[in-house]
C-alpha cells in the first residue's frame, strides 16, 4: 500500500484562527476523504476530496468551515476555519484503492483549539 | 442510515490470552467490513478486510469474520500480547468508499 502522511501532526491554536492540514500520498490515488474523531468518539466523514473538482461534504459539514483542496492525485487540503473549542480533535486523511474499496489512514493530525 | 457497535467499549486480558472482539451493524447491505487498529493519538493501521462475500480473514495472529444475515463480525486475536494493546475498530463499507465506524475497543494486555 501507498505511504500517507500528514503535517501538521499535532497543533494549538488560539479561538478564531484557521489551520491548514496537508495530507501526502507517495503514489496516486483517485479517491481521498477527511474524517474528524472527537475525543471519546469514533471517525465521522467530513468530505471526499475530488481531484479537479469541489469536494462532495457530508451532512452536518460545509465548505465555508472546512476547505478543501484537491490540485493533483498525491495531495490534498483540510483547513478548520474559525475555530472553536468544538473543533479540537484528531483529523485523519485517508485514501481509498480499487482493490475491495479498502481505505488507508495517515497519521492523523491532533488539534487543540484554546 | 448504517450503525455500527462495538462491545465491549474496554477489555483488560492477561498476556497470552486468546479473545473475541464484537462488531454489530444494523444494515446487512454492506460492501465490505474493515478492522483497524488505533494506538494512542495516533492514526488508524488497516488489520483485516473482509469483502461482503467472504466468511473470515486471517492475518498472523488474527481472525476476523462475518456473518451478514446477522449482522455481526468478530475478531479473534490468538496468544495477546502487550504490543497488542491499542483501540480496536471496527467499520462496515458500502459501495461508495462510506466508511461507518463503531466506537471501539480498547484492549489491554497485562504482562
Amino acid at each position: 500500500s501507498a505511504v500517507i502522511s500528514q503535517k501538521p501532526s499535532r497543533d494549538i491554536c488560539q479561538r478564531g484562527t484557521s489551520l491548514t492540514i496537508q495530507c501526502q500520498v507517495d503514489s496516486q490515488v483517485t479517491m481521498m476523504f477527511w474524517y474528524r474523531q472527537q475525543p471519546g468518539q469514533s471517525l465521522t466523514l467530513i468530505a471526499t476530496a475530488n481531484q479537479g473538482s469541489e469536494a462532495t461534504y457530508e451532512s452536518g459539514f460545509v465548505i465555508d468551515k472546512f476547505p478543501i483542496s484537491r490540485p493533483n492525485l498525491t495531495f490534498s487540503t483540510l483547513t478548520v476555519s474559525n475555530m472553536s473549542p468544538e473543533d479540537s480533535s484528531i483529523y485523519l486523511c485517508s485514501y481509498g484503492t480499487s482493490v475491495y474499496n479498502e481505505q488507508f489512514f495517515g497519521p492523523g493530525t491532533r488539534l487543540t483549539v484554546l | 442510515k448504517q450503525e455500527v457497535t462495538q462491545i465491549p467499549a474496554a477489555l483488560s486480558v492477561p498476556e497470552g490470552e486468546n479473545l473475541v472482539l464484537n462488531c454489530s451493524f444494523t444494515d446487512s447491505a454492506i460492501y465490505n467490513l474493515q478492522w483497524f487498529r488505533q494506538d494512542p493519538g495516533k492514526g488508524l493501521t488497516s488489520l483485516l478486510l473482509i469483502q461482503s462475500s467472504q466468511r473470515e480473514q486471517t492475518s498472523g495472529r488474527l481472525n476476523a469474520s462475518l456473518d451478514k444475515s446477522s449482522g455481526r463480525s468478530t475478531l479473534y486475536i490468538a496468544a495477546s500480547q502487550p504490543g497488542d494493546s491499542a483501540t480496536y475498530l471496527c467499520a462496515a463499507g458500502a459501495g461508495s468508499y462510506q466508511l461507518t465506524f463503531g466506537k471501539g475497543t480498547k484492549l489491554s494486555v497485562i504482562p
